[in-house]
């Protein structure tokens, strides 16, 4: 079945810092992959997503590059603020019937 | 646009009875609702597919008489935690899809439930 990989954290930076959450995936087909972000107490919120190969989504400074050659989609932004602080989340879906596979989360904290 | 709300965000209950969390879209009309458990430090365990006017699609394990979802309009979904016990605690959180972009799901902002 469809799988997503994602580093583990905690990961703690300063702000202004550059952060990298690494994600893969295994699935079949051509899904579609998502960075979704929780931050404390709120419900998940969709950060970007990408649909095809070479898409890259982008939103609020961050980016992530659909790879399919190394299935791949990480998440980068180049300087994070202390409001970056929060869960995120790689995840997939399969054009058939849109369930959302979730990777196990990372939790990112940054310093001022 | 694309708000979803759920109610209430926090409830606690004693064993044996049972609670029931809402799911709402609020500006928009939701064909599809989903419903998650989220461990604590852990990732989104999707439960259940709701579809507006049918019956539920469980996810395998989840017990369709414990967890009863019902999606009775296209705005409106709810899950109701029958007979809760301590191992039902757990952070419940559901989306909602829209026709016109089916591939992106909207989350509510969770309801935390505490069973004594």
């Amino acid at each position: 079945g469809d799988s997503v990989t994602q580093m583990e954290g905690p990961v703690t930076l300063s702000e202004e810092a550059f952060l990298t959450i690494n994600c893969t995936y295994t699935a079949t087909g051509y899904p579609s992959l998502f960075w979704y972000v929780q931050y404390p107490g709120e419900g998940l919120q969709l950060l970007l997503k990408a649909t095809k190969a070479d898409d890259k989504g982008s939103n609020k400074g961050f980016e992530a590059t659909y790879r399919k050659e190394t299935t791949s989609f990480h998440l980068e932004k180049g300087s994070v603020q202390v409001s970056d602080s929060a869960v995120y989340f790689c995840a997939l879906n399969q054009y058939n019937d849109y369930k959302l596979s979730f990777g196990a989360g990372t939790t990112v904290t940054v310093r001022a | 646009g694309a708000v979803v709300s759920q109610h209430p965000s926090r409830v606690i209950c004693k064993s044996g009875t049972s609670v029931k969390i809402e799911c709402r879209s609020l500006d928009f009309q939701a064909t599809t609702m989903f419903w998650y458990r989220q461990f604590p430090k852990q990732s989104l365990m999707l439960m259940a597919t709701s579809n507006e006017g049918s019956k539920a699609t469980y996810e395998q394990g989840v017990e369709k008489d414990k967890f009863l979802i019902n999606h009775a309009s296209l705005t409106l979904s709810t899950l109701t935690v029958t007979s809760a016990h301590p191992e039902d605690s757990s952070f419940y959180i559901c989306s909602a899809r829209r026709q016109r972009d089916q591939e992106t799901q909207y989350f509510g902002p969770g309801t935390r439930l505490l069973v004594l």
